[in-house]
């Protein structure tokens, strides 16, 4: 059974620094990595992916890879109030399977 | 580009009563289809997902069934709602080894 874990949270950061959320996923032969933010009764909205050769940087979001441990993480900085929200890991499958598994989420709330 | 349009938005229906969800993709050909359930403070949960045409498979034996007529349509259905379906439905799509993208969802209240 592929298992994806987040810290169901929340976490609270304050506005202006950095949060930094993670997952750890069972299945090592994965390649592929995404982050998901979700606002409180609205889908799923793609934020960040990479692959496993390497970390990528957009914007104010860093998703990093640690292969050796199986994890990945997601670095916001400068928080803004309007980040608050839930993300979700997900991780894309190794072998046949083309469904990816998804973490139940981190809440993070930015306070001002 | 590629756009995911899901209807309705909101849905409110009796117990034991049918139900018909619509999901649609342009812009883009052949594309993996899914629905998924979104419980109330709880992950995804897949349902079912698709492949092609008329190829559907299930992950969760429940009373709810999913049709892929077209290409680009995808369909999740029900002969006799339950109050456990209750919902957040979420139609998603996407290619092999690339990100899932959701449509909007459609709320789901059963009375």
């Amino acid at each position: 059974q592929k298992e994806v874990e987040q810290n169901s949270g929340p976490l609270s950061v304050p506005e202006g620094a950095i949060a930094s959320l993670n997952c750890t996923y069972s299945d090592r032969g994965s390649q592929s990595f995404f982050w998901y933010r979700q606002y409180s009764g609205k889908s799923p909205e793609l934020i960040m992916f990479i692959y496993s050769n390497g970390d990528k940087e957009d914007g104010r979001f860093t998703a990093q890879l640690n292969k050796a441990s199986q994890y990945v993480s997601l670095l916001i900085r400068d928080s803004q109030p309007s980040d608050s929200a839930t993300y979700l890991c997900a991780v894309g499958p190794s072998g046949g399977s083309y469904i990816p598994t998804f973490g139940r989420g981190t809440s993070l709330i930015v306070h001002p | 580009s590629q756009t995911i349009h899901q209807w309705p938005a909101t849905l409110v229906q009796p117990v034991g009563s049918p139900l018909s969800l619509e999901c649609t993709v342009e812009g883009t050909s052949n594309p993996n289809l899914y629905w998924y359930r979104q419980a109330a403070g709880r992950g995804l949960q897949l349902l079912f997902y698709s492949v092609g045409i008329g190829q559907i498979s299930s992950e969760v034996p429940q009373n709810l069934s999913a049709s892929r007529p077209q290409d680009r349509q995808f369909i999740l259905s029900s002969k006799k709602l339950l109050l456990s379906d209750s919902g957040f439905y979420l139609c998603a799509w996407n290619r092999v080894n690339q990100p899932q993208h959701f449509g909007d969802g459609t709320r789901l209240s059963i009375l």
